[in-house]
């Protein structure tokens, strides 16, 4: 079992729809979570960090963490065409010394 | 602030030469990261620096791979006698501490001949 796991997609919903990402991680004592979205032919750039069990929201996007269940997700909502990305999570393991771990990403496409 | 710069954002070379990837860290980030990311791929972790501490280099795929750190500034990978396959983007990322977010850099974009 991977340490971060991710749908590769790809998600394709329509303009104005909102995208749901999921991630899943396998380290339970982790405690940062974050999400990075990567244009094609750019870096990573991060969207939000997300600490506490709970929903926090950040103008079109809100994370989603979970830690009982395991799992952080992205909702994008009013999506975009220029969201269309692959989308990052990452979450910070405990184990080893405070890791952070990278999952393969989710790519999204948002259709016009 | 200024953010994570790298250097060159382009290499080409040939097969079995040397090069050196440059990374400057946003000022006061004590952790560094190396990543390789090949074409159409995800993250693939490569070393980390944190303040003093020996650097994790569980990521390194042969012993053609280094990277230093002077202090809690400027990085380099070197990757001696290159092959075909390390053709790829190769990104740096620095971040506060271990368990911060980490802010990444624009990439070196290495293509051996």
């Amino acid at each position: 079992q991977k340490e971060v796991e991710q749908n590769s997609g790809p998600l394709s919903v329509p303009e104005g729809a909102i995208a749901s990402l999921n991630c899943t991680y396998s380290d339970r004592v982790s405690q940062s979570f974050f999400w990075y979205r990567q244009y094609s032919g750019k870096s990573p750039e991060l969207i939000m960090s997300i600490y506490s069990n709970g929903d926090k929201e950040d103008g079109r996007f809100t994370a989603q963490l979970n830690k009982a269940s395991q799992y952080v997700s992205l909702l994008i909502r009013d999506s975009q065409p220029s969201d269309s990305a692959t989308y990052l999570c990452a979450v910070n393991s405990g184990a080893g010394g405070f890791k952070t771990i990278f999952g393969a990403g989710t790519r999204l496409f948002v259709k016009a | 602030g200024a953010g994570v710069s790298q250097s060159p954002s382009n290499k080409v070379t040939e097969k079995g030469k040397d090069v050196e990837l440059r990374c400057d860290p946003i000022s006061g980030h004590t952790a560094l990261y190396w990543y390789r990311q090949r074409l159409g791929q995800g993250l693939e972790f490569l070393i980390y620096f944190q303040g003093n501490s020996a650097p994790d280099k569980s990521g390194l795929p042969s012993d053609r791979f280094s990277a230093e750190r002077t202090g809690e500034s400027v990085s380099t990978l070197t990757i001696q006698r290159t092959q075909q396959e390390d053709s790829a983007v190769y990104l740096c990322a620095s971040s506060l501490n271990l368990a911060s977010e980490q802010f990444f850099g624009p990439g070196t974009r290495l293509t051996v001949l």
